[in-house]
């Protein structure tokens, strides 16, 4: 089955520490985000990429750092220096062009106490 | 910039009755627009979208929206609502296909 998977679905870190969050596509979409959803605040845009060796920022990048070193893959990592880190990462991917449409992973809960 | 307003946090709603979810957007220039329902502790699926043609979109779940380019609306209807249709439900908006707008979302509750 095509999709998306975002693993794991619970993560648990303590502070200072980093922590990456796993992405992974195989509806051969050329684009990928990342986005962060807080209660109240709707999802906010971190990084996003377009094609392979690319990427760029979004409106909450600071704190974070991504690769995107395979066309299936985009992980995000979660630095120490991201101030408030708790909360539920969603992965997204689209073709480049056409339909818009974003799929969305399952998403996965990052607690760092 | 783009934005997103979804106008009511929270729709309480008795099973069977219709329900509209409200969304406007601000932009100079012309946008596709989104409806998606997440589940507790899941991802966004896709409800329906408007690229371009007609005004009134139908999309999944018995779910419709009508494009309003006057109002800068986008409003999502359902005629009869079911207790799974509880949810939450996020318009978005994107100009470009590379940066989406997600309103802040709209939970709705359907009452047995």
């Amino acid at each position: 089955d095509g999709g998306i998977t975002q693993s794991p679905k619970y993560l648990f870190r303590k502070e200072g520490q980093n922590v990456t969050l796993s992405c992974e596509q195989n509806l051969n979409h050329d684009a990928m985000y990342w986005y962060r959803q807080d209660p109240g605040q709707g999802l906010r845009l971190i990084y996003y990429s377009q094609i392979v060796n690319d990427f760029q920022k979004g409106d909450i990048a600071e704190g974070y750092s991504v690769s995107r070193e395979k066309k299936e893959s985009f992980p995000l990592t979660v630095t120490s220096a991201q101030k408030n880190p708790t909360a539920f990462y969603l992965c997204a991917s689209s073709f480049d062009r056409g339909t818009y449409e974003q799929y969305f992973g399952p998403g996965t809960r990052l607690t760092v106490t | 910039a783009q934005s997103v307003t979804q106008l009511d946090s929270q729709v309480p709603v008795f099973e069977e009755a219709p329900v509209e979810l409200r969304c406007n957007y601000s932009s100079s220039v012309s946008v596709y627009l989104f409806w998606y329902v997440q589940y507790p502790n899941q991802g966004l699926q896709l409800l329906l979208k408007y690229l371009s043609g007609s005004t009134l979109v139908k999309g999944i779940n018995g779910f419709e929206a009508e494009f309003n380019k006057s109002q800068t609306s986008f409003h999502l209807r359902k005629p009869s609502v079911h207790i799974s249709d509880t949810a939450e439900y996020f318009c978005a908006v994107t100009v470009t296909g590379n940066q989406f707008y997600f309103g802040t979302g709209t939970s709705l509750t359907v009452i047995p």
